[in-house]
């Protein structure tokens, strides 16, 4: 079974600052995916970034990237510039790249807030 | 990409009774995962739902409470059974077509009063 750890609760930071918010895991699995996922207030999940494990260069999608340290098992998601529409809740998650009937394993959550 | 319309929206519900949830996909898929998302918590996997056999539960949750149907392969229902308040709950379905990237219906917000 996989296990997915965010230790930061909640952030807060002003707006156009940098913002890193921090994601472990464990499993014995070598091939699958890493999400940050955004849940705004409307509860719709938004996916933000994916990183595939066998590839070692850090995805980017314009503002957000990230540090996929594999052998850390490290997945942490930088947000440049921060915007006021960043405010959500950010959960890691886990994905088996193939295999049975297995779905998302979620971190809990980081609560992050842009103050204007 | 795929795109899932789930309803009801939202409900409140007396104790002791039923809802179904129910969960269109725009396309055909082979899994259909449903979660709960309890009040500031994560999401966690219910069960994951084949077209054409048994759902398969994760620790913790069984057929009698949860019990889901799939009777095609774009569409699935979850039905939380003899509610009680600790079901008070958003409840999600998803799907993961590719595994790249999973998308999901806007949620069921669940209150049992």
């Amino acid at each position: 079974a996989q296990t997915v750890t965010q230790s930061q609760p909640e952030m807060s930071v002003q707006e156009a600052e940098t913002v890193t918010l921090s994601c472990t895991y464990d499993t014995s699995e070598n091939n699958y995916y890493l999400f940050w996922y955004k849940q705004p207030p409307s509860r719709q999940m938004i996916l933000v970034i994916r990183q595939e494990a066998y590839k070692q260069q850090n995805a980017t999608e314009n503002r957000f990237s990230v540090n996929f340290q594999k052998a850390a098992k490290s997945f942490s998601l930088k947000i440049s510039d921060s915007q006021l529409g960043d405010t959500a809740m950010y959960f890691c998650a886990f994905m088996k790249r193939s295999g049975g009937a297995d779905g998302l394993t979620f971190g809990k959550g980081t609560h992050l807030i842009i103050q204007p | 990409s795929a795109v899932i319309s789930q309803k009801p929206s939202r409900d409140i519900c007396q104790r002791g009774t039923s809802l179904t949830i129910q969960c269109q996909v725009d396309s055909q898929v082979t899994m259909m995962f449903w979660y709960r998302q309890q009040p500031g918590q994560s999401l966690t996997l219910i069960a994951t739902a084949n077209q054409g056999s048994e759902a398969t539960y994760e620790s913790g949750f069984v057929i009698d409470k949860f019990p889901i149907s799939r009777p095609n392969l774009t569409f699935s229902t979850l039905t939380v059974s003899n509610m009680s308040p600790e079901d008070s709950s958003i409840y999600l379905c998803s799907v993961a077509p590719t595994r790249a990237e999973a998308f999901f219906g806007q949620g069921t917000r669940l209150t049992v009063v």
